[in-house]
C-alpha cells in the first residue's frame, strides 16, 4: 500500500525566513512519481514539481528547492526567503506508474507573517 | 498546457435536492478522471475514478448511489450529489489524467464549493 506523510500540520514563519516542508512516503514499487502541489486560499491546486523514482537529483527553481532522498523515503521542499504570497497549503503526493491514482499527504498549512 | 474546467465554482442548494458538477477537459481527451472531496483543513480524499464509457470505480466508504458519476465522453465527467444533505457540504475537485513530459499528469479543475442548507 502507498502512503504519504506530512507530519507538519501548520507552520508559521516570518517573512524572509527559510522554511522546509517535510514529506515521507511509503511504497513497495520501485517506479513511482513524487509531486508537490500548492493550494492557495482560493482553492485551486497549483503544480510545483514532479520527480520520478530514478532521479534523485535535487532541484532548484527560484526560491524553491526540493531534496529527494530514497534512502530515507523523503521528498522535502524548502522555500528560501519566504514571502507572504507563499502562504498556502502544500501537498506532497505519490503516484505509481501504471494507475494514475494519486496518494496525497494531509498537507502542511504555511503562514508567512509580514 | 492542459486545462480542466469545473463548473459551477460555488453552489448552494436546499437539503433533499440534487446537484450536478461538471468537469471538462478543454484541450485534450481524458480517458480517466478522478473526483476528490476535501473537508476544511484536510487533505484531498479520492472518491472515485471515472473511466470513459464504463462504470466508475468508487473508493471504500463512498456511496455510489449518492454520488453518481457519468463519464459519457472523453472530455466530460459529471458528479451528481443526489438528495443532498448538510453533511455533503464540502469542496469537490475533479482532475483529468494525461501523462506528459515534466509536468503534472493530473490536471485539476478549480473545485466546486457545495453548501447544503
Amino acid at each position: 500500500a502507498q502512503k504519504v506523510t506530512q507530519a507538519q500540520t501548520e507552520i508559521s514563519v516570518v517573512e524572509k525566513e527559510d522554511v522546509t516542508l517535510d514529506c515521507v512516503y511509503e511504497t513497495r514499487d520501485t517506479t513511482y512519481y513524487l509531486f508537490w502541489y500548492k493550494q492557495p486560499p482560493s482553492g485551486e491546486l497549483v503544480f510545483l514539481i514532479r520527480r520520478n523514482s530514478f532521479d534523485e537529483q535535487n532541484e532548484i527553481s527560484g526560491r524553491y528547492s526540493w531534496n529527494f532522498q530514497k534512502s530515507t523515503s523523503s521528498f522535502n521542499f524548502t522555500i528560501t526567503a519566504s514571502q507572504v504570497v507563499d502562504s498556502a497549503v502544500y501537498f506532497c503526493a505519490l503516484s505509481l506508474l501504471n494507475g494514475g491514482q494519486f496518494y496525497f499527504g494531509t498537507g502542511t498549512s504555511l503562514t508567512v507573517i509580514p | 498546457g492542459a486545462v480542466v474546467s469545473q463548473h459551477p465554482s460555488r453552489v448552494i442548494c436546499k437539503s433533499g435536492t440534487s446537484v450536478k458538477i461538471e468537469c471538462r477537459s478543454l484541450d485534450f481527451q481524458a480517458t480517466t478522471m478522478f473526483w476528490y472531496r476535501q473537508f476544511p483543513k484536510q487533505s484531498l480524499m479520492l472518491m472515485a475514478t471515472s473511466n470513459e464509457g464504463s462504470k466508475a470505480t468508487y473508493e471504500q466508504g463512498v456511496e455510489k448511489d449518492k454520488f453518481l458519476i457519468n463519464h459519457a465522453s472523453l472530455t466530460l465527467s459529471t458528479l451528481t450529489v443526489t438528495s443532498a444533505h448538510p453533511e455533503d457540504s464540502s469542496f469537490y475537485i475533479c482532475s483529468a489524467l494525461q501523462w506528459g513530459a515534466d509536468n503534472s499528469p493530473l490536471h485539476f479543475g478549480n473545485g466546486t464549493r457545495l453548501t447544503v442548507t
